[in-house]
């Protein structure tokens, strides 16, 4: 079965500073992937997505993530963060084909400083 | 507004009542899904609905869960006999499928339950 990881429970950031959020998955072949956000007490907010071409992908909100399938990562970054940005942050997979049950991450908490 | 909206949004009961939670999904998405989610874990899926069929159900949903979708369009969530366990925020999320497509759940804002 296809597993998601996210290793960092916990990040916190200056304001204005650049993001990195990690997530590495595990499947046999290439899944869909995807980031969320989750600001507290909300639903989840897509905010990007890959399901194939350009490795590169630009989401909402400044985000942007890059697919590297020798790693299985699917990583997150924004140059300059904004202390909206602070919410939480799932890594998700989908396995194509069928119905598209949504495997998730346990999350990273985004901690925005001034 | 034309998201996916859930009522209601906050729910406190007792142990061993029954609930039951509503999802009304986007306009002619055929897809329904509802996932659970416990404090500091991502979302778990519960079950899936595709029409009026319920084709999939996780393991996590025991017998004291049901859902149902009656006419293809919202969905109800019930909780019989409700223990302290089942406190988590109940997420429901909708997409359009298409053959030979991929497709994007879009979730909507929950309901949070609280069993004391």
């Amino acid at each position: 079965a296809q597993s998601v990881t996210q290793p960092d429970i916990h990040i916190t950031v200056s304001e204005g500073a650049s993001l990195e959020l990690r997530c590495n998955y595990s499947y046999g072949a290439t899944p869909y992937l995807f980031w969320y956000v989750q600001s507290p007490g909300q639903g989840l907010q897509l905010l990007l997505k890959y399901f194939s071409g350009d490795t590169l992908v630009q989401g909402i909100k400044g985000f942007e993530a890059e697919f590297k399938r020798s790693q299985s990562s699917f990583n997150l970054r924004k140059p300059s963060v904004h202390w909206s940005d602070a919410a939480e942050y799932f890594c998700a997979v989908v396995i194509p084909g069928g119905y598209q049950k949504v495997t998730f991450g346990t999350g990273t908490k985004l901690q925005v400083i001034p | 507004d034309t998201g996916v909206s859930q009522d209601p949004r906050h729910k406190i009961t007792k142990r061993g009542q029954n609930v039951t939670f509503r999802c009304d999904p986007i306009s002619e998405h055929n897809r329904l899904y509802w996932y659970r989610q416990t404090l500091g874990q991502g979302p778990e899926f519960l079950t899936y609905f595709q029409n009026e069929a319920q084709l999939e159900k996780s393991r996590l949903l025991s017998d004291r869960f049901s859902a149902e979708r009656p006419k293809g369009s919202f969905s109800t969530l019930e909780i019989q006999r409700t223990e302290q366990g089942d406190s988590a925020m109940y997420l429901c999320a909708s997409s359009v499928s298409a053959a030979y497509s991929t497709e994007t759940q879009y979730f909507g804002p929950g309901t949070r339950l609280l069993v004391l």
